[in-house]
């Protein structure tokens, strides 16, 4: 089955410091989406983009914050200038549809901000 | 904005067993899914029910949803040890804009 891939699996950085987080959606997908996920806590949603634009962002994707479709396989998320609270493990996400699909997560980049 | 809310938070059961999760959210939908998150790794989606049904199987799956009540629960039937992980309920409003919002999620241990 296809599946979503997400490099690299562990992120180390300083504070301060800007991290870019890389993913591989499935080849045929067309919308694709960062989630995060702090240790114990729910699931959030960061942003979504489609037809190479951010179709919708939430709070938590201030100005810190930037996705790129750089090629035609490579999604990237980029944290510019990381914080302690920036510390979570961060989820890539494809699907076919919007709206009546089931999404295909990644295995997740713990990213940890020291 | 719509949650997903799940409970119990924590479940602990026999194998053997049956076991239910619940989820309520506060908005109306497009349709509710179901993901499952073993420790430290991705979701993986378990099943997708639309705003127009009312029950969905998918092995020893059974979801249902009440969109009156704005509640769904997840059934599995017959657990195995192997089932022990988290469970999330996601919802999605549909539309172009679409994304899933997940709720809190239940931590399932079954014990062999």
């Amino acid at each position: 089955e296809p599946e979503v891939t997400q490099t690299p699996s562990h992120q180390v950085t300083q504070m301060g410091q800007e991290v870019i987080l890389r993913c591989v959606p499935i080849s045929n997908h067309l919308y694709f989406y960062w989630y995060r996920q702090i240790l114990g806590q729910k699931v959030e949603f960061l942003v979504s983009f489609y037809n190479n634009e951010i179709s919708e962002k939430s709070e938590i994707f201030d100005d810190q914050f930037s996705v790129e479709r750089p090629d035609g396989s490579n999604f990237t998320l980029k944290i510019r200038s990381t914080k302690l609270e920036d510390s979570a493990m961060y989820f890539c996400a494809s699907s076919e549809w919007s709206g009546q699909g089931k999404l295909f997560f990644g295995s997740g980049t713990q990213l940890s901000v020291l | 904005s719509q949650q997903g809310e799940e409970d119990p938070q924590a479940l602990s059961i026999q194998e053997g067993e049956n076991a239910t999760m619940n989820c309520s959210y506060k908005t109306s939908i497009n349709n509710l899914q179901w993901y499952r998150q073993n420790s430290g790794r991705g979701l993986v989606h378990l099943i997708l029910i639309r705003s127009n049904e009312r029950e969905k199987h998918s092995g020893r799956l059974r979801v249902t949803l009440d969109t009156s009540k704005k509640s769904s629960s997840l059934l599995i039937t017959a657990s195995r040890a192997a089932d022990t992980a988290s469970y999330f309920c996601a919802t999605d409003r549909g539309g172009a804009n679409s994304k899933l919002t997940f709720g809190k999620g239940i931590t399932l241990s079954v014990r062999p």
